[in-house]
């Protein structure tokens, strides 16, 4: 069955340092790829996606991630974290073969001032 | 730019009452879904739609159910609420199965 890891419930880092979320996935083939963003209060908000091509995505608000097939990881960045950034992050896989999607635990990130 | 409108924000219910969950899609997207968030349990997709006139089951469908009449409303029923359906309850839309899904900003609802 293919799933989505989010190895990290919580992460925090200081203002102005850099980001990174980690996801794995367990799927045979190249899945579709997504981050979304949760702001308290709100529904999810897509960042960036991966369909395929080059293996490296920009998103909004400046973050960016990594498709590495080898390691089944889909990690997410940011080279400077502001205070804004504070959210619950999700990873999410789209299966083809069983034609939906599949959503990571997420991540909550607090920005230290 | 209304996008995934849900309706109501927030319902308390008593335990055995029924209601209806209401979203609205303005983007003409063809496939929506309804999730249950809870803590540490990420999203559950509860039931789906492909199309108009069209429903189907998700990971966590009991006690659940579904009507999509007209395209763009994607109705969501509890027939007899339990304490374990309090949570926060998201609709979604996309155009195709692997779109990104657009999000409503989610309806609170505890049964006591």
């Amino acid at each position: 069955a293919q799933s989505v890891t989010q190895p990290d419930i919580h992460i925090t880092v200081s203002e102005g340092a850099s980001l990174e979320l980690r996801c794995n996935y367990s799927y045979g083939a190249t899945p579709y790829l997504f981050w979304y963003v949760q702001s308290p209060g709100q529904g999810l908000q897509l960042l960036l996606k991966y369909f395929s091509g080059d293996t490296l995505v920009q998103g909004i608000k400046g973050f960016e991630a990594e498709f590495k097939r080898s390691q089944s990881s889909f990690n997410l960045r940011k080279p400077s974290v502001h205070w804004s950034d504070a959210a619950e992050y999700f990873c999410a896989v789209f299966n083809t073969n069983a034609g939906k999607s599949t959503f990571g635990d997420g991540t909550t990130l607090t920005v230290k001032p | 730019n209304a996008g995934v409108t849900q309706t109501p924000k927030f319902r308390v219910l008593k335990t055995g009452q029924s209601m209806t969950l209401l979203c609205a899609q303005d983007m003409n997207h063809e496939y929506m879904y309804w999730y249950r968030q809870d803590p540490g349990m990420g999203l559950r997709l509860i039931h789906y739609s492909v199309g108009e006139g069209t429903t189907a089951k998700g990971e966590v469908p009991d006690g659940y159910n579904v009507s999509r009449l007209k395209k763009q409303n994607f109705l969501l029923g509890l027939e007899s609420a339990a304490p374990s359906q309090t949570s926060v309850y998201f609709c979604a839309s996309s155009w195709t199965a692997y779109q990104p899904q657009h999000f409503g900003d989610g309806t609170r609802l505890s049964i006591l």
